[in-house]
């Protein structure tokens, strides 16, 4: 079985400062790693995935993230955080090669304050 | 914002009815996947169609059913309705194991 733990339920940042999401992972074999965001009311929308190759993966608004296998992360980064970022923030990772089912973490709330 | 569409926006039901909820997927895409997210919690998978055919599903009850379409948008269907399937359900297309992209889900209550 697959499993996501994102071990902080909110993350607290100043604009202007870097943020750290962090993403701990469980699956049997090769990982396929995501990120998603989700503002209020809305659905899911992709920000970036790791699947093989550079362990730091670029993606969408500037954010970055970068796999360890030895310490089975998948954290969520970026260098200067803006207001508009405060958003609810999901890990998921599937198998390479299975299903393309996605198991997600419990999100966790950012919230950058001005 | 993706190319998923999802209907209705938000429902109400009572416990014990039945519900319809729709879903068409972004061009191109052949692949629909179905997410339950409760208040508070991740998405949790329900179900995922390829091709018309059921792909793969979660740890969710036969009341739980689907039906992918020829042109990929797809449907879930929840009979007697339960309280605790109060959720907001997720709908995301993919090209079959490529990324998936959500719709802006439905928000069901059942009362």
């Amino acid at each position: 079985a697959q499993s996501v733990a994102q071990p902080e339920d909110q993350v607290n940042v100043a604009e202007g400062n870097p943020l750290t999401v962090k993403c701990t992972y469980s699956v049997s074999g090769n990982p396929y790693l995501f990120w998603y965001v989700q503002y209020p009311n809305r659905g899911l929308q992709f920000l970036l995935k790791y699947i093989t190759g550079d362990n730091l993966v670029k993606g969408s608004y500037g954010f970055e993230a970068e796999f360890n296998k030895s310490q089975t992360s998948f954290h969520l980064k970026k260098p200067s955080a803006l207001v508009s970022d405060s958003a609810l923030y999901f890990c998921a990772v599937r198998a390479l090669g299975g299903y393309s089912t996605l198991t997600f973490g419990k999100g966790t709330m950012l919230l950058v304050s001005p | 914002e993706t190319g998923v569409t999802q209907s209705p926006t938000h429902l109400i039901k009572t416990r014990g009815q039945q519900v319809t909820l729709r879903c068409s997927s972004q061009s191109g895409h052949n692949t629909v996947s179905w997410y339950q997210q409760a208040l508070g919690q991740g998405p949790q998978f329900i179900f995922q169609y390829y091709r018309e055919e059921e792909n793969g599903r979660g740890n969710f009850p036969p009341r739980f059913s689907g039906l992918q379409f020829p042109n990929y948008s797809s449907e879930l269907n929840v009979n007697a309705l339960e309280l605790d399937d109060s959720a907001l359900y997720l709908c995301a297309s993919s090209i079959s194991t490529d990324t998936q992209y959500f719709g802006p889900g439905t928000r069901l209550t059942v009362l």
